[in-house]
C-alpha cells in the first residue's frame, strides 16, 4: 500500500508553546488530507478534512484557530496546536485519500501518528 | 450513529482463520465496506474494501452477504502479529473515514 509519513512521531512540550506536526504522502499525491486524534484506550476522532490549496473544514467540536491547518502541497499537510495545553496531550494521526483509483475505490491511507505531551 | 455493528472482543488460536463479523445493516447502495487494523500505538493499516462482491488480496478475504447488510473479514492463518483492533467501516465515495470502537483480535499461541 500506499505510504503516509508524519514527523515528529514524538513530542513534549511545555504548556502554552505551539507544536507542529508534518504529514507526507510519499508515493503518491494527495488532494485530500485528514487529522484524526485519539485519546488513550478510545478509537479515533476526525477533527478536520484539508484540500489542497483550500482551507480545511473542521469537525463539530474543534477550534480552527487552536488547530491549525495547512495543505499547500499535494503531498504535505500540518497541523499545528497552538498554545498547547495539558488537555492537548492525544495521539494525532494523519490520512491520505489516494484517489488515482478512480470514483469510490479512493483509499486513505495512514500515518504512523504523533504521541503529543503537553506538560 | 454507528453504522455498523462488531463485537467489541474476539480471540483466535495462532494459524486458525479469523473471522471478523460486522453488521451493517443501514448501508445504502453507494456505500462501500472498508476494514482497516490498528496495531497498538500505530496508525490505522488499511486491509481491504469492497461494494457488493467478494474481495481477497494478500492480507485477507472480504465476504459480503447478498443483501449486503453484513461482511465478515477471514484471516486466513492469523499470527501473533494480527492481534490489533478491526474497524469496519461503511462510506460514500469522497466522504472521510469515520471509525466506531472496532473489535479487538487477540490471537493465542
Amino acid at each position: 500500500g500506499a505510504v503516509v509519513s508524519q514527523h515528529p512521531s514524538r513530542v513534549i512540550c511545555k504548556s502554552g508553546t505551539s507544536v507542529k506536526i508534518e504529514c507526507r504522502s510519499l508515493d503518491f499525491q494527495a488532494t485530500t488530507m485528514f487529522w484524526y486524534r485519539q485519546f488513550p484506550k478510545q478509537s479515533l476522532m476526525l477533527m478536520a478534512t484539508s484540500n489542497e490549496g483550500s482551507k480545511a473544514t473542521y469537525e463539530q467540536g474543534v477550534e480552527k484557530d487552536k488547530f491549525l491547518i495547512n495543505h499547500a502541497s499535494l503531498t504535505l499537510s500540518t497541523l499545528t496546536v497552538t498554545s498547547a495545553h495539558p488537555e492537548d496531550s492525544s495521539f494525532y494521526i494523519c490520512s491520505a485519500r489516494d484517489s488515482s483509483g478512480g470514483r469510490g475505490e479512493e483509499t486513505q491511507y495512514f500515518g504512523p501518528g504523533t504521541r503529543l505531551l503537553v506538560l | 450513529d454507528a453504522k455498523t455493528t462488531q463485537p467489541p472482543s474476539m480471540d483466535c488460536a495462532e494459524g486458525r482463520a479469523a473471522n471478523l463479523p460486522c453488521n451493517h445493516s443501514t448501508i445504502s447502495g453507494n456505500e462501500y465496506v472498508y476494514w482497516y487494523r490498528q496495531i497498538h500505538s500505530q496508525g490505522p493499516q488499511y486491509i481491504i474494501h469492497g461494494l457488493k462482491n467478494n474481495e481477497t488480496n494478500e492480507m485477507a478475504s472480504l465476504i459480503i452477504t447478498e443483501d449486503r447488510k453484513s461482511s465478515t473479514l477471514i484471516l486466513p492463518h492469523a499470527t501473533l502479529r494480527d492481534t490489533a483492533v478491526y474497524y469496519c467501516i461503511v462510506r460514500v465515495w469522497s466522504t472521510p473515514l469515520v471509525f466506531g470502537k472496532g473489535t479487538r483480535l487477540s490471537v493465542i499461541a
